[in-house]
């Protein structure tokens, strides 16, 4: 009955690669979002989709690109990953694009970029 | 520029006692605010919101205060238990500018048994 789920939840890599995290939510939810947290435990935003559409786009770099195939799921692919990519990723979703509403967290991907 | 400042040294408090969290920010005109629980190892879970129109909200234990003069929201957990250690963040929304959530780094709270 997991609500938003995440895979891999650890990912270890080399510099230079490619790699998909997967996010999936069962709540019914039409907007999702990526998170980055860093070390210093700052939660930042990066992407936010509303069925299936980008709305947000922060500053984040173009190796960083998302795909929603359907509002349930939210992908997020990053190519010729870089030291500074590590970091835990958190997937979130909530009701409608009315930012108003709570989000729900997934467990998070550890991301170590060696 | 904007920001957001939790205190980022652990709170300490016994068994029983009331925890009071600071979030305060500046450059900032937050249409509301959010509390969330971040447990070690695991994603942030959602406590309370409150909007710039609301001074305070209760939620069982919880309360929390919003003062846009001060620009200060303080989060309260009453008769505190060991369960209740954990990293809090607050998060505002703009409804000017860039319309997302920003979150603060979080303050982590201890309860001693």
């Amino acid at each position: 009955d997991t609500a938003v789920s995440q895979t891999p939840k650890y990912l270890v890599t080399q510099m230079g690669n490619d790699k998909s995290i997967k996010c999936e939510q069962n709540l019914g939810h039409d907007t999702m979002y990526w998170y980055k947290q860093d070390s210093k435990k700052f939660l930042k935003i990066m992407f936010s989709y509303n069925n299936k559409e980008l709305i947000i786009n922060e500053t984040v770099p173009n190796r960083f690109s998302p795909k929603s195939p359907d509002k349930a799921h939210l992908n997020l692919h990053i190519n010729s990953l870089e030291l500074g990519d590590s970091a835990v990723y958190f997937c979130a979703s909530s009701y409608g694009q009315n930012i108003q509403m709570s989000q729900y967290f997934g467990p998070g991907t550890r991301l170590l970029v060696l | 520029s904007q920001k957001i400042e939790q205190n980022s040294e652990a709170l300490n408090i016994q068994e029983g006692k009331t925890a009071t969290l600071t979030c305060n920010y500046t450059n900032y005109s937050p249409a509301y605010l959010q509390w969330y629980r971040q447990d070690p190892g695991r994603g942030p879970v959602f406590l309370l919101l409150i909007r710039e129109n609301e001074k305070e909200k209760r939620k069982e234990r919880l309360k929390v205060t919003f003062d846009t003069t001060l620009k200060q929201s303080l989060f309260h957990i009453t008769a505190s238990q060991p369960a209740d250690s954990a990293t809090y963040l607050c998060a505002l929304f703009s409804d000017t500018g860039r319309r997302a959530l920003t979150f603060g780094s979080g303050t982590r709270l201890q309860v001693q048994p």
